[in-house]
C-alpha cells in the first residue's frame, strides 16, 4: 500500500521568507500527486498537480509553486511568503494504475504553516 | 460553479443516534466517483466510503453508508449509531473521469458533534 512521509509538520515563518515543503511517496510507482491547502475551517483547495517527473499543473495562480524533481517526490515553494499563504497543506497521491474505481488516494499527515 | 456543495456548516448529535450529513455535486460527466473523508483535529484525511456513478446499490462499509440519490445529484454520508470519536470534519468529495490529473475536487466540509 502506499505511504506519503510529509514534513515538517508544522511550520512558523515571517512575511517575505522563503518556503520549501516536501512530500515523498513510497509503494507505488509514477503516481499522481496533488498538493491541497485548506484554510483555517476551510475545505481543500486544489493547488498543484503532477501526472509525471517534470510535469506541473497549476490549479490556482498564486504566489506557490511546485516541482517534481523525482517520480516519488513533490515539492511546494515559495520565494516570498504571504501572510494569506497560512494554512494546512497536504500533499495526496493516486496510483496511477487505478481505473475510475479505484478509490486509491492516500493523504500525508499535513503541514500546518502559519505566516507571521 | 461549485461542483460540490455541503450545505451544512455544523451538525450535532448524541451518541448512539444516526446521523446524515449532506452533499450535492454537479457535473455533466456520466463516469465519476464520489467520496466521503473524515478529519479529526490532527488534519489527518481518513477514507470512509466511495460510490461510483455506474454503482446501481448504495455503497456502505461498516456504520457508513452512502445514500446515492443520481438524479438528485446527491450523495449524502448516513452514519448510524454516532459514536464520540466520529466527532470530526467531514469532507464530501468528487473525481469526474475527464477531470485532468483525476484530482478529487472537495466541498466546503460539515463539522460533526457527538455528545453524551
Amino acid at each position: 500500500s502506499q505511504t506519503i512521509h510529509q514534513w515538517p509538520a508544522t511550520l512558523v515563518q515571517p512575511v517575505g521568507s522563503p518556503l520549501s515543503l516536501e512530500c515523498t511517496v513510497e509503494g507505488t510507482s509514477n503516481p499522481n500527486l496533488y498538493w491541497y491547502r485548506q484554510a483555517a475551517g476551510r475545505g481543500l483547495q486544489l493547488l498543484f498537480y503532477s501526472v509525471g517527473i517534470g510535469q506541473i499543473s497549476s490549479e490556482v495562480p498564486q504566489n506557490l509553486s511546485a516541482s517534481r524533481p523525482q517520480d516519488r517526490q513533490f515539492i511546494l515553494s515559495s520565494k516570498k511568503l504571504l501572510l494569506s499563504d497560512s494554512g494546512f497543506y497536504l500533499c495526496a497521491c493516486l496510483n496511477r494504475q487505478g481505473g475510475i474505481s479505484n478509490y486509491g488516494y492516500t493523504f500525508g499527515s499535513g503541514t500546518r504553516l502559519t505566516v507571521v | 460553479a461549485q461542483k460540490i456543495t455541503q450545505t451544512q456548516p455544523g451538525m450535532f448529535v448524541q451518541e448512539k443516534e444516526a446521523v446524515t450529513l449532506d452533499c450535492t455535486y454537479d457535473t455533466s460527466d456520466p463516469s465519476y466517483g464520489l467520496f466521503w473523508y473524515k478529519q479529526p483535529s490532527s488534519g489527518e484525511m481518513i477514507f470512509l466510503i466511495y460510490q461510483g456513478s455506474y454503482d446501481q446499490q448504495n455503497a456502505t462499509e461498516g456504520r457508513y453508508s452512502l445514500n446515492f440519490q443520481k438524479a438528485r445529484k446527491s450523495a449524502n454520508l448516513v452514519i448510524s449509531a454516532s459514536q464520540l470519536g466520529d466527532s470530526a470534519m467531514y469532507f464530501c468529495a468528487m473525481r469526474e473521469s475527464n477531470q485532468a490529473g483525476t484530482a478529487l475536487i472537495f466541498g466546503k466540509g460539515t463539522t460533526l458533534s457527538v455528545s453524551s
